[in-house]
């Protein structure tokens, strides 16, 4: 089982609409949870992080993370063409190993 | 303020050349990443540096080593290169575990 695991898309929403972005992953040591997205040909950029059950809301965007289930997700409200990216969901390992995984990546299309 | 800097942007291999890919940030970070990205694959971790005078493997090290030159500086060398390591390498850093990471802007790497 790959450690950080994302729904493989391509996910295509219209202008205005929610699009749901989900991640799961296999340790459950895990502490850190952080949603990036990347522009083609870019490098990517951070949105937003969590560490904590439940929801964190940052503007448009709110993280939802369930440790027991083992899965993260964000959500983007009023999607905008410019929203149109690769999302990358990273997970960092707990305890003092610092390693930083990422799931494949979900494709979001907006269309206008 | 430059945050990583990765040197050279762009690079052309022979088959069984080697070559260094450098990169350096000022923002005196601990932890330092190197990943490659493939169509499809997202990014996946070869090595990474949780401070200064420690390496770790990643996903998929083979063929590669590295070295954590100083605080600032983390090299990544491909001895031999193949056709199969034909990709981008982002390197990236970040202060502790629960922070973010900043990536540099790439180096587009093919091996002919």
């Amino acid at each position: 089982q790959k450690e950080v695991e994302q729904n493989s898309g391509p996910l295509s929403v219209p202008e205005g609409a929610i699009a749901s972005l989900n991640c799961t992953y296999s340790d459950r040591g895990s502490q850190s949870f952080f949603w990036y997205r990347q522009y083609s040909g870019k490098s990517p950029e951070l949105i937003m992080f969590i560490y904590s059950n439940g929801d964190k809301e940052d503007g448009r965007f709110t993280a939802q993370l369930n440790k027991a289930s083992q899965y993260v997700s964000l959500l983007i409200r009023d999607s905008q063409p410019s929203d149109s990216a690769t999302y990358l969901c990273a997970v960092r390992s707990g305890g003092s190993n610092y390693k930083l995984t990422f799931g494949k990546g979900t494709l979001l299309t907006v269309n206008p | 303020n430059a945050g990583v800097t990765q040197t050279p942007k762009f690079q052309v291999l022979k088959t069984g050349q080697s070559m260094t890919l450098q990169c350096a940030q000022d923002m005196n970070h601990n932890s330092m990443y190197w990943y490659r990205q493939d169509p499809g694959m997202g990014l996946r971790l070869i090595y990474y540096s949780a401070s200064e005078g420690t390496t770790d493997k990643g996903e998929v090290p083979n063929g590669y080593n590295v070295s954590r030159l100083n605080k600032r500086e983390f090299s990544l060398r491909l001895e031999s290169a193949a056709p199969s390591q034909t990709s981008v390498y982002f390197c990236a850093s970040s202060e502790v575990w629960d922070t973010e990471a900043f990536f540099g802007q790439g180096t587009r790497l093919t091996v002919v």
